[in-house]
């Protein structure tokens, strides 16, 4: 079974500063599809980036970007020029190519502060 | 396209009590799925259904959980004889599978408490 895995429960950041989330991921599968979910409190989940196994060049969303090493299985999640609205848990998430039959895997969550 | 919408927000309920979660996810999606979240976790799958057919469940979700999702719209999660276990954020979410993105667009759940 696939596991996912974030050792960061909780990150501090300064206004304005980066920040890397870190993730790594139990696979079996060579193809996959990997993702950085944010939930703000009380508020729902929202996607923040997507990887597709199968390319090298690594995502980048804004002032979102990942570091997907997939020998190494880890997808690290690097928010440049924190703002106070980044403020939220943040779920590393993976699901194979099979379709998502099992749905998708997620992480125990990050929760990152911004402090101002 | 106005995004997965989940009904009630908030239950409370008592023990032994059966109670019932509506999801409505966005129209052209074909998939919906199930996930429960407990303090502290990320979301665990429960199940999903690819039109009306329900194709996958969980060993999370015992015999006392059964899910619906009559003519491929929306979708029913009811839970008979709650336990304070059953305490939790259920939250749903659909995706359109014919697009191979597998992107899921959650909705912003239903948080049970069992008393």
């Amino acid at each position: 079974a696939q596991t996912v895995t974030q050792s960061q429960p909780e990150m501090s950041v300064q206004e304005a500063e980066t920040v890397t989330l870190s993730c790594t991921y139990d696979t079996s599968e060579s193809d996959y599809y990997l993702f950085w979910y944010k939930q703000p409190p009380s508020r729902q989940m929202i996607l923040v980036i997507r990887q597709e196994a199968y390319k090298q060049q690594n995502a980048t969303e804004n002032r979102f970007s990942v570091n997907f090493q997939k020998a190494a299985k880890s997808f690290s999640l690097k928010i440049s020029d924190s703002q106070l609205g980044d403020a939220a848990m943040y779920f590393c998430a993976y699901t194979d190519s099979g379709g998502g039959a099992d749905g998708l895997t997620f992480g125990k969550g990050t929760h990152l502060i911004i402090q101002p | 396209d106005t995004g997965v919408s989940q009904d009630p927000r908030h239950k409370i309920t008592k023990r032994g009590q059966n109670v019932t979660f509506r999801c409505d996810p966005i129209s052209e999606h074909n998939r919906l799925y199930w996930y429960r979240q407990t303090l502290g976790q990320g979301p665990e799958f429960l199940t999903y259904f690819q039109n009306e057919a329900q194709l996958e469940k969980s060993r999370l979700l015992s015999d006392r959980f059964s899910a619906e999702r009559p003519k491929g719209s929306f979708s029913t999660l009811e839970i008979q004889r709650t336990e304070q276990g059953d305490s939790a954020m259920y939250l749903c979410a659909s995706t359109d599978f014919r697009g191979l993105s597998y992107e899921q667009y959650f909705g912003p759940g239903t948080r049970l408490t069992v008393t």
